[in-house]
């Protein structure tokens, strides 16, 4: 079975730092990765999808790579903004679906 | 619809009640998932539908837990006998009408809390 984890579970940073999320997962026989938001009381919102025969995807301030011999995955977020406080969750997608349990991110003004 | 929406938005159910949870899609989206999210922990997936055909239900905990889309639009996710362990967010997501399945976005609705007394 597939096993998706998150590190750190928990991250606090002062506005404007750059800051990098971590994912790691075991089977690399995946379809893609997708990085996800989730604000609290909410469902959750794609950020990016990389698909397996990816590296990379930028959307903004954010960028994802993936590293599929790894079996590793980073979203950096540049010039962090206290809107970008959340859980983000990333997914792994082969056979099944499987999301970590999250990085807790507040970003202090 | 613009996204993703689910009924309803909070469920309170005695243990051994009977739940039904709607999922509405987004218009003309093949495929439709359900997760189950305790507190604390990523969604844990229960099962997908492309279309009216529940294409893999292995995530489904126990036969109290069932799920139908029998027209290939509205899912409903029933949930018979509830226990206390039953209590999650049970999240709903759609994704495009082109590819489906694995290769594409998914879309989330806000989810239904659901506790168990």
């Amino acid at each position: 079975k597939q096993e998706v984890t998150q590190i750190p579970a928990a991250l606090s940073v002062p506005e404007g730092e750059n800051l990098v999320l971590n994912c790691s997962f075991t089977d690399s026989a995946i379809y893609n990765l997708q990085w996800f938001r989730q604000d609290p009381g909410k469902g959750l919102t794609s950020l990016l999808l990389i698909q397996s025969s990816q590296r990379e995807q930028t959307s903004g301030r954010l960028n994802a790579s993936l590293d599929k011999s790894s079996g590793r995955s980073t979203l950096y977020i540049a010039a962090s903004q206290p809107g970008d406080s959340a859980t983000y969750l990333c997914s792994a997608t082969g056979n099944q679906f499987y999301f970590g349990t999250g990085t807790s991110l507040t970003v202090i003004p | 619809g613009a996204g993703v929406s689910q009924s309803p938005r909070y469920k309170v159910a005695k243990r051994g009640q009977d739940v039904a949870l709607r999922c509405d899609p987004i218009s003309g989206h093949v495929s439709l998932f359900w997760y189950q999210q305790a507190l604390g922990q990523g969604p844990e997936f229960l099962t997908y539908f492309q279309n009216e055909a529940q294409l893999d239900k292995s995530g489904l905990p126990s036969d109290r837990f069932f799920a139908e889309r029998p027209e290939g639009s509205v899912s409903t996710l029933k949930i018979q006998r509830t226990q206390q362990e039953d209590s999650a967010v049970y999240l709903c997501a759609s994704s495009s009408r082109l590819a489906g399945g694995r290769g594409e976005t998914q879309y989330f609705g806000p989810g239904t809390r659901l506790l168990v007394l």
